[in-house]
């Protein structure tokens, strides 16, 4: 059983438009974290948490928003997205050690 | 902050053959994490290794830290190698800084 799931796989969103992605988790994992990965520019962390109600800002965080209502859920929002964010965009969780664990990815496309 | 550099950048070897990867990082490091990814696929962790050598298979990854390197060795390569392999040191915290990534590619 996966243990770090994603909704929803896929999305095409308008440019102006509000994203949210989802991420769920059920390894009892403290940290989860969002990246996005695009050509050329490998993957880079947008968002990370390590505990319930707070979010830290990662290396590109801008016109992105995060939250993490719950030890198991952390979302991913663009509030106003933009052509830019097109990409693959991959949650992970880990534990007390520094082991990650990835999610099977969204792929959004704006237009 | 981390700079990490794979080498080489592709790779194609025929069936068989042994694959060596590379990967060089520019501060110290907590942790060595590589990932497998397929086109169009997630990453699946393919070893945890902080520091020292790791077997898994034909899979063996090498950690020298005092040398700020990393490595992973393929032996008898399969065509279902295929596909990128990336790196990824942590140095502050919790954060994964990733490589560039090596793509393999392994014909019959």
């Amino acid at each position: 059983e996966a243990a770090v799931t994603q909704s929803p796989r896929s999305k095409v969103a308008v440019t102006g438009g509000k994203v949210t992605l989802s991420c769920h988790q059920t390894n009892n994992h403290d940290y989860m974290y969002w990246y996005r990965q695009d050509t050329g520019h490998g993957l880079r962390l947008i968002h990370y948490s390590y505990v319930a109600d707070s979010t830290e800002k990662g290396d590109i965080p801008d016109g992105y928003k995060a939250s993490r209502p719950s030890q198991e859920n952390f979302s991913l929002i663009l509030e106003l997205a933009s052509l830019s964010q097109t990409a693959v965009y991959f949650c992970a969780s880990s534990g007390l050690g520094y082991e990650q664990y990835f999610g099977p990815g969204t792929r959004l496309t704006v237009l | 902050g981390q700079q990490v550099q794979q080498s080489p950048t592709s790779l194609v070897l025929q069936e068989g053959e042994n694959a060596e990867l590379q990967c060089n990082f520019s501060t110290s490091l907590n942790s060595m994490q590589w990932f497998y990814q397929r086109p169009g696929g997630s990453l699946v962790s393919v070893f945890y290794n902080p520091s020292g050598t790791k077997q898994s298979g034909r899979l063996t990854s090498t950690t020298v830290i005092k040398e700020r390197r990393s490595s992973l060795h393929i032996s008898s390569s399969q065509i279902t190698d295929s596909g990128t392999y990336l790196c990824a040191p942590t140095s502050s915290g919790q954060k994964l800084v990733f490589g560039q990534g090596t793509i393999l590619k392994v014909y019959l």
